[in-house]
């Protein structure tokens, strides 16, 4: 069982836009910065956002983050096909002492 | 350009240890920005972190793990190490090594992960 909740599916058609919402709790997201990743088929986990908004290198604008409270949201404009794949969220979890996952959401391009 | 490989069995009987390692390359492994650590992935499921060490061999790991897991680096061989203990089938996943970035300049995500390198406990 996640400490932090992501819905188990999304779908949107290309060229739109969509959004992941990841819920937390004051010991992860209410209190830590929250990152995201990408799960390409097949593939390892890429950074997409970390610091609750801010892209890495080579990551496309299209990707954009946002959080208020314990709640963080993943949005991808533009969607195209190659974003097919499975988004996690991630934060340090002060009542664990541990790094957090979400349990992911796989992204359909209908 | 960092790259990251993990490498060990891909076989491992139930109650023995798990021992896998992570070679890097394009990158020192001693740098003060850095975390190294283990993720895996159970066939089908998602994330959980297993363990980070930093260059100076502070570790923390998963409580959830308890004290089965042994994370340890070695600079001189630009390597480091994960060891888990009294494997059993839930411990059957693909491994990960990744860096993170220590947050100094507000990025501790796992920036950069090797290819998985998938792990079978059975007899």
């Amino acid at each position: 069982q996640s400490v932090m909740t992501q819905p188990p599916s999304a779908s949107e058609t290309p060229g739109q836009r969509v959004t992941i919402s990841c819920s937390g709790s004051s010991s992860n997201l209410g209190t830590n910065t929250v990152n995201w990743y990408q799960q390409l088929p097949g593939t390892a986990p890429r950074l997409l956002i970390y610091s609750d908004t801010q892209r890495p290198s080579g990551v496309p604008d299209r990707f954009s983050g946002s959080k208020s409270g314990t709640s963080a949201s993943l949005a991808i404009s533009g969607l195209q096909s190659v974003d097919e794949g499975d988004y996690y969220c991630g934060a340090w979890d002060d009542n664990l002492n541990a790094w957090a996952f979400g349990g992911g959401t796989k992204l359909t391009v209908l | 350009q960092l790259q990251l490989q993990a490498s060990g069995p891909g076989l491992v009987k139930p109650s023995e240890t798990l021992s896998l390692t992570c070679t890097v390359s394009g990158d020192t492994i001693s740098s003060p920005d850095y975390y190294w650590g283990w993720i895996r992935q159970p066939p089908g499921k998602g994330l959980e972190w297993i363990g980070s060490v930093y260059y100076t061999g502070s570790i923390i790991h998963n409580p959830s793990l308890r004290s089965r897991v042994t994370v340890s680096i070695d600079s001189s061989k630009k390597h480091f190490s994960l060891r888990l203990t009294s494997v059993t089938a839930a411990d059957t996943a693909v491994y990960f090594c990744a860096r993170r970035g220590s947050g100094h300049d507000g990025n501790d995500g796992f920036g950069v992960w090797s290819p998985g390198t998938s792990v079978t406990v059975s007899s």
